[in-house]
């Protein structure tokens, strides 16, 4: 499959305890995103980060892109229950109409 | 905050029956998009549009699946029959940009249990 894998699949940390998630592609890509969702409902658009790029800050939220290694990371830094949410990467590859493609999802669950 | 609408939130079916999603996409958005997904899944593309036209309806089952648009704004997408397997969350999601590389804006979705 094409599709970005997220890693870990579940993650459960203390509330102010920063938060990491990876997520790694097979072939070269256009863009990425990261999604949140929260249980039950639709998925809110985080950030995206070109394949140019190499760093992005939105907030609490930080993101990383290595393309040699295929692979970003998201970190959330002081985590809040709030944060507590499945957290999507799609990818946008190269040669495919630009068509963006989903992860499995990482659950994080911030512990108070 | 402009938002995606989507109806009904949650619907039970039984096996066999039809059922229908409707979709509002945000004021100006030319681009919609249905996914569907699976518990414990990512969401994956069912149906896109650009206006009232079907750009991309390669994942769709047609034979049971069909969407619409007509006059290029609210959207509906229909299973006849529906199947234990089609039970899932069906989300809406719309763009400003023709390019569907870039992010979308998500409607809450419509969770579908077929019993």
């Amino acid at each position: 499959s094409q599709q970005g894998e997220e890693d870990p699949q579940a993650l459960s940390i203390q509330e102010g305890e920063n938060a990491t998630m990876n997520c790694s592609y097979k072939t070269s890509i256009n863009n990425l995103q990261w999604y949140r969702q929260n249980s039950g409902r639709g998925l809110v658009h985080l950030i995206l980060i070109r394949s140019n790029e190499r760093e992005k800050h939105s907030g609490r939220l930080r993101v990383t892109l290595d393309t040699s290694k295929k692979s970003s990371s998201l970190l959330i830094t002081a985590s809040r229950a709030a944060d507590t949410a499945s957290y999507f990467c799609a990818t946008a590859f190269m040669n495919r109409d630009d068509k963006i493609i989903f992860g499995k999802g990482t659950r994080l669950h911030i512990l108070p | 905050e402009a938002e995606v609408a989507q109806s009904p939130r949650y619907k039970i079916t039984e096996k066999s029956q039809a059922v229908a999603f409707w979709c509002d996409p945000i004021s100006g958005h030319a681009t919609l998009y249905w996914y569907r997904q699976i518990l414990g899944q990512g969401p994956e593309l069912l149906v896109q549009f650009q206006d009232e036209s079907v750009v991309d309806d390669s994942q769709l089952p047609k034979d049971r699946f069909s969407a619409e648009r007509l006059k290029g704004v609210d959207s509906t997408l229909k299973i006849q029959p529906a199947e234990l397997g089609d039970s899932a969350m069906y989300l809406c999601a719309s763009s400003p940009f023709r390019d569907r590389s870039y992010g979308y804006t998500f409607g809450s979705g419509t969770r579908l249990t077929v019993v």
